[in-house]
Protein backbone atom coordinates (compact mmCIF):
# COMPACT_ATOMS: atom_id res chain seq x y z
CA UNK A 1 0.00 0.00 0.00
CA UNK A 2 1.39 3.58 0.05
CA UNK A 3 2.62 4.95 2.94
CA UNK A 4 4.95 8.09 3.68
CA UNK A 5 7.52 7.67 6.96
CA UNK A 6 10.04 9.76 8.57
CA UNK A 7 13.35 8.56 9.47
CA UNK A 8 13.55 10.12 12.82
CA UNK A 9 10.95 11.14 15.01
CA UNK A 10 13.00 14.33 17.00
CA UNK A 11 15.87 16.38 15.48
CA UNK A 12 17.38 19.30 18.04
CA UNK A 13 20.03 22.01 16.39
CA UNK A 14 21.30 24.80 17.27
CA UNK A 15 20.28 28.15 16.58
CA UNK A 16 22.23 29.08 13.35
CA UNK A 17 22.69 25.86 12.46
CA UNK A 18 21.64 23.56 9.03
CA UNK A 19 18.91 21.07 9.58
CA UNK A 20 17.66 17.84 7.39
CA UNK A 21 14.88 15.99 7.99
CA UNK A 22 14.14 13.26 5.72
CA UNK A 23 11.39 11.16 4.26
CA UNK A 24 11.22 8.41 2.66
CA UNK A 25 7.89 6.86 0.51
CA UNK A 26 6.90 3.82 -1.12
CA UNK A 27 4.71 4.52 -3.63
CA UNK A 28 7.21 4.93 -7.15
CA UNK A 29 4.07 6.09 -9.25
CA UNK A 30 3.85 9.48 -6.89
CA UNK A 31 4.05 12.40 -8.59
CA UNK A 32 4.18 15.33 -6.15
CA UNK A 33 5.51 16.02 -2.43
CA UNK A 34 4.58 18.36 -0.27
CA UNK A 35 6.41 19.35 3.11
CA UNK A 36 4.07 20.96 5.85
CA UNK A 37 4.99 22.75 9.56
CA UNK A 38 3.15 22.19 12.38
CA UNK A 39 3.57 24.27 15.28
CA UNK A 40 1.96 23.40 18.71
CA UNK A 41 -2.05 23.81 18.14
CA UNK A 42 -2.03 25.19 15.35
CA UNK A 43 -2.97 23.64 11.42
CA UNK A 44 -0.41 22.32 9.08
CA UNK A 45 1.36 25.29 7.28
CA UNK A 46 2.36 24.85 3.54
CA UNK A 47 6.25 25.15 3.05
CA UNK A 48 7.07 24.47 0.00
CA UNK A 49 6.41 21.26 -2.69
CA UNK A 50 7.73 19.43 -5.61
CA UNK A 51 7.03 17.30 -8.47
CA UNK A 52 8.50 14.09 -9.28
CA UNK A 53 9.91 16.04 -12.88
CA UNK A 54 12.25 17.99 -10.57
CA UNK A 55 15.31 16.60 -8.55
CA UNK A 56 15.29 20.05 -6.22
CA UNK A 57 13.56 22.44 -5.23
CA UNK A 58 14.69 26.09 -3.55
CA UNK A 59 12.57 28.69 -1.36
CA UNK A 60 13.48 30.86 1.39
CA UNK A 61 16.19 29.75 3.29
CA UNK A 62 14.86 26.01 3.02
CA UNK A 63 15.30 23.18 0.45
CA UNK A 64 13.39 20.17 -0.87
CA UNK A 65 15.38 17.65 -2.55
CA UNK A 66 14.03 14.56 -4.23
CA UNK A 67 15.32 10.90 -5.07
CA UNK A 68 13.35 9.10 -6.98
CA UNK A 69 15.96 6.21 -6.98
CA UNK A 70 15.78 5.27 -3.78
CA UNK A 71 12.08 6.82 -3.08
CA UNK A 72 13.47 9.41 -0.76
CA UNK A 73 12.51 13.05 -0.07
CA UNK A 74 14.30 15.82 2.25
CA UNK A 75 13.86 19.01 3.71
CA UNK A 76 16.98 21.31 4.55
CA UNK A 77 16.48 24.51 6.57
CA UNK A 78 19.38 26.79 6.19
CA UNK A 79 20.47 29.31 9.51
CA UNK A 80 17.63 27.59 11.62
CA UNK A 81 16.14 29.65 13.67
CA UNK A 82 13.91 29.17 17.23
CA UNK A 83 10.77 30.05 15.09
CA UNK A 84 11.44 26.83 12.95
CA UNK A 85 10.94 24.74 16.19
CA UNK A 86 7.55 22.65 15.35
CA UNK A 87 6.62 19.16 13.81
CA UNK A 88 7.83 18.98 9.62
CA UNK A 89 5.51 16.27 8.12
CA UNK A 90 6.03 15.43 4.34
CA UNK A 91 3.07 14.35 2.34
CA UNK A 92 2.53 12.51 -1.07
CA UNK A 93 -0.29 13.09 -2.53
CA UNK A 94 -2.41 9.86 -4.06
CA UNK A 95 -2.17 9.28 -7.42
CA UNK A 96 -5.78 10.42 -7.74
CA UNK A 97 -5.04 13.80 -6.59
CA UNK A 98 -7.49 14.35 -4.62
CA UNK A 99 -6.13 13.27 -0.90
CA UNK A 100 -2.74 13.67 0.62
CA UNK A 101 -0.85 10.72 2.49
CA UNK A 102 1.52 11.94 5.46
CA UNK A 103 4.41 10.74 7.29
CA UNK A 104 4.21 10.52 11.29
CA UNK A 105 6.48 13.93 11.52
CA UNK A 106 9.64 14.92 12.70
CA UNK A 107 9.85 17.37 15.58
CA UNK A 108 12.36 19.87 15.18
CA UNK A 109 13.90 21.41 18.40
CA UNK A 110 15.94 24.83 18.06
CA UNK A 111 18.00 25.96 20.78
CA UNK A 112 19.72 29.21 21.28
CA UNK B 1 -6.71 36.89 0.86
CA UNK B 2 -8.14 35.21 3.68
CA UNK B 3 -7.48 30.83 4.57
CA UNK B 4 -9.30 27.91 5.05
CA UNK B 5 -11.38 29.11 8.02
CA UNK B 6 -13.09 26.38 10.42
CA UNK B 7 -15.12 26.65 13.14
CA UNK B 8 -15.74 25.79 16.14
CA UNK B 9 -12.62 25.52 17.16
CA UNK B 10 -12.95 23.55 20.34
CA UNK B 11 -15.68 21.38 21.69
CA UNK B 12 -16.18 19.12 23.88
CA UNK B 13 -19.10 16.02 23.65
CA UNK B 14 -20.22 13.14 25.15
CA UNK B 15 -20.41 9.53 23.91
CA UNK B 16 -23.19 9.49 21.76
CA UNK B 17 -23.74 12.61 20.69
CA UNK B 18 -22.96 13.93 17.15
CA UNK B 19 -21.31 17.02 16.24
CA UNK B 20 -21.08 19.05 12.65
CA UNK B 21 -17.72 20.90 12.30
CA UNK B 22 -17.67 23.82 9.63
CA UNK B 23 -15.28 24.56 6.73
CA UNK B 24 -14.63 27.65 4.67
CA UNK B 25 -12.31 27.24 1.56
CA UNK B 26 -9.95 29.74 0.31
CA UNK B 27 -11.60 32.13 -2.02
CA UNK B 28 -11.79 30.19 -5.73
CA UNK B 29 -10.81 26.78 -4.44
CA UNK B 30 -13.60 24.17 -5.33
CA UNK B 31 -12.03 20.89 -3.07
CA UNK B 32 -12.48 20.77 0.39
CA UNK B 33 -10.59 17.73 2.06
CA UNK B 34 -10.51 16.92 5.42
CA UNK B 35 -8.27 15.04 8.03
CA UNK B 36 -8.16 13.96 11.59
CA UNK B 37 -5.21 14.20 13.36
CA UNK B 38 -4.28 12.05 16.32
CA UNK B 39 -1.14 11.54 18.47
CA UNK B 40 -1.33 7.13 18.01
CA UNK B 41 -2.39 7.70 14.30
CA UNK B 42 -1.22 10.78 12.97
CA UNK B 43 -2.90 12.81 10.32
CA UNK B 44 -5.06 10.75 7.91
CA UNK B 45 -7.29 11.39 5.22
CA UNK B 46 -11.03 10.98 6.04
CA UNK B 47 -12.58 12.68 2.30
CA UNK B 48 -12.86 14.91 -0.62
CA UNK B 49 -15.26 16.88 -1.90
CA UNK B 50 -15.52 18.55 -5.68
CA UNK B 51 -18.49 20.37 -6.83
CA UNK B 52 -20.23 19.11 -4.30
CA UNK B 53 -19.76 15.58 -4.76
CA UNK B 54 -17.70 13.57 -2.56
CA UNK B 55 -14.56 12.25 -5.35
CA UNK B 56 -12.72 10.05 -2.21
CA UNK B 57 -12.80 8.18 0.90
CA UNK B 58 -10.45 7.20 3.62
CA UNK B 59 -11.13 4.15 5.66
CA UNK B 60 -13.42 5.76 8.50
CA UNK B 61 -16.66 4.28 9.61
CA UNK B 62 -20.01 4.99 7.98
CA UNK B 63 -20.40 7.09 10.85
CA UNK B 64 -18.26 10.19 9.55
CA UNK B 65 -19.90 11.85 6.99
CA UNK B 66 -19.44 15.12 4.94
CA UNK B 67 -21.49 17.31 1.96
CA UNK B 68 -20.66 20.53 0.24
CA UNK B 69 -22.39 23.29 -0.44
CA UNK B 70 -22.89 25.09 -3.83
CA UNK B 71 -20.13 27.75 -2.31
CA UNK B 72 -18.14 25.71 -1.78
CA UNK B 73 -18.33 25.58 2.01
CA UNK B 74 -18.40 21.82 3.52
CA UNK B 75 -19.28 20.28 6.61
CA UNK B 76 -18.48 17.08 8.07
CA UNK B 77 -20.53 15.18 10.79
CA UNK B 78 -19.71 12.58 13.22
CA UNK B 79 -22.58 10.26 14.67
CA UNK B 80 -22.56 8.54 17.99
CA UNK B 81 -19.55 10.10 19.35
CA UNK B 82 -16.36 7.56 20.95
CA UNK B 83 -14.36 8.71 23.12
CA UNK B 84 -11.79 7.36 20.11
CA UNK B 85 -12.91 9.91 18.34
CA UNK B 86 -11.43 12.91 19.97
CA UNK B 87 -9.07 14.70 17.54
CA UNK B 88 -8.20 17.64 15.67
CA UNK B 89 -10.39 17.65 12.59
CA UNK B 90 -7.92 19.48 10.01
CA UNK B 91 -9.95 21.17 7.01
CA UNK B 92 -8.31 21.70 3.63
CA UNK B 93 -8.80 23.01 0.54
CA UNK B 94 -7.13 23.47 -3.26
CA UNK B 95 -7.76 24.18 -6.21
CA UNK B 96 -8.51 20.67 -7.35
CA UNK B 97 -6.65 18.01 -8.96
CA UNK B 98 -3.04 17.75 -8.53
CA UNK B 99 -2.82 21.37 -6.72
CA UNK B 100 -1.23 22.64 -3.35
CA UNK B 101 -3.37 21.78 -0.75
CA UNK B 102 -3.77 24.03 2.36
CA UNK B 103 -4.78 23.49 5.79
CA UNK B 104 -7.04 25.34 8.42
CA UNK B 105 -6.57 25.54 11.87
CA UNK B 106 -8.62 22.68 12.73
CA UNK B 107 -11.13 22.08 15.76
CA UNK B 108 -10.46 19.88 17.97
CA UNK B 109 -12.85 17.64 19.41
CA UNK B 110 -13.18 16.38 22.57
CA UNK B 111 -15.42 13.21 23.02
CA UNK B 112 -15.92 12.85 27.08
Amino acid sequence: GESVGLHLPTLSVQEGDNSIINCAYSNSASDYFIWYKQESGKGPQFIIDIRSNMDKRQGQRVTVLLNKTVKHLSLQIAATQPGDSAVYFCAEMNQAGTALIFGKGTTLSVSS
Amino acid sequence: KAGVTQTPRYLIKTRGQQVTLSCSPISGHRSVSWYQQTPGQGLQFLFEYFSETQRNKGNFPGRFSGRQFSNSRSEMNVSTLELGDSALYLCASSLGVGNTIYFGEGSWLTVV
